[in-house]
């Protein structure tokens, strides 16, 4: 089965820095990769999603890269606020509707 | 505002029970999923619905059935509730489509087996 890989380690940082979130994948690359927040006890939100054939794609803060010679999508978060503390979900998205999650990264951003 | 909602926030129940969770959807979405995410092993998906009566096992489909009567409505059923069973368990939908189309969660329940 394919699988996602997200580093399980929480990612602390300063306020005003740029947090980056690593996503691995296995095998063959997805058509698509998704990226997700999610808040405790909510359930995860939309952020980005990026196509294979696509190198990077922006919306406002976030940034997100798709790597197909590594096998890995980057998440950027830039100017960070004690609001962008949350986890976030990557998912990869392969022929047919169906999501494949990571395991989650929780990023804790510091006043 | 697009809605996804689900039957209870917090449910407790006694193993063996039948066990029903209810997920609604507002925005006519063709497919509904339903998940559950542990500590250690991120969301799982148990089964996925494409359209009325159509379903599709997931990868943890074991000791878990779906109904789905109504596009709306997408209902997840634990016929005899187990410890291990003791989740939070997240409903999604989403257009159907070329299968990039973003998922819409509901705020999950968080399930209990004593």
């Amino acid at each position: 089965s394919q699988k996602i890989e997200q580093n399980s380690e929480a990612l602390n940082i300063q306020e005003g820095k740029t947090a980056t979130l690593t996503c691995n994948y296995t095998n063959y690359s997805p058509a698509y990769l998704q990226w997700y927040r999610q808040d405790p006890g909510r359930g995860p939100v939309f952020l980005l999603l990026i196509r294979e054939n696509e190198k990077e794609k922006r919306k406002e803060r976030l940034k997100v890269t798709f790597d197909t010679t590594l096998k890995q999508s980057l998440f950027h978060i830039t100017a960070s606020q004690p609001a962008d503390s949350a986890t976030y979900l990557c998912a990869r998205g392969d022929a047919g509707n169906m999501l494949t999650f990571g395991g989650g990264t929780r990023l804790m951003v510091k006043p | 505002d697009v809605k996804v909602t689900q039957s209870s926030r917090y449910l407790v129940k006694r193993t063996g029970e039948k066990v029903f969770l209810e997920c609604v959807q507002d925005m006519d979405h063709e497919n509904m999923f339903w998940y559950r995410q542990d500590p250690g092993l991120g969301l799982r998906l148990i089964y996925f619905s494409y359209d009325v009566k159509m379903k599709e096992k997931g990868d943890i489909p074991e000791g878990y059935s779906v109904s789905r009567e109504k596009k709306e409505r997408f209902s997840l059923i634990l016929e005899s509730a187990s410890t291990n069973q003791t989740s939070m368990y997240l409903c999604a939908s989403s257009r159907k489509g070329a299968g990039d189309y973003e998922q819409y969660f509901g705020p999950g329940t968080r399930l209990t087996v004593t």
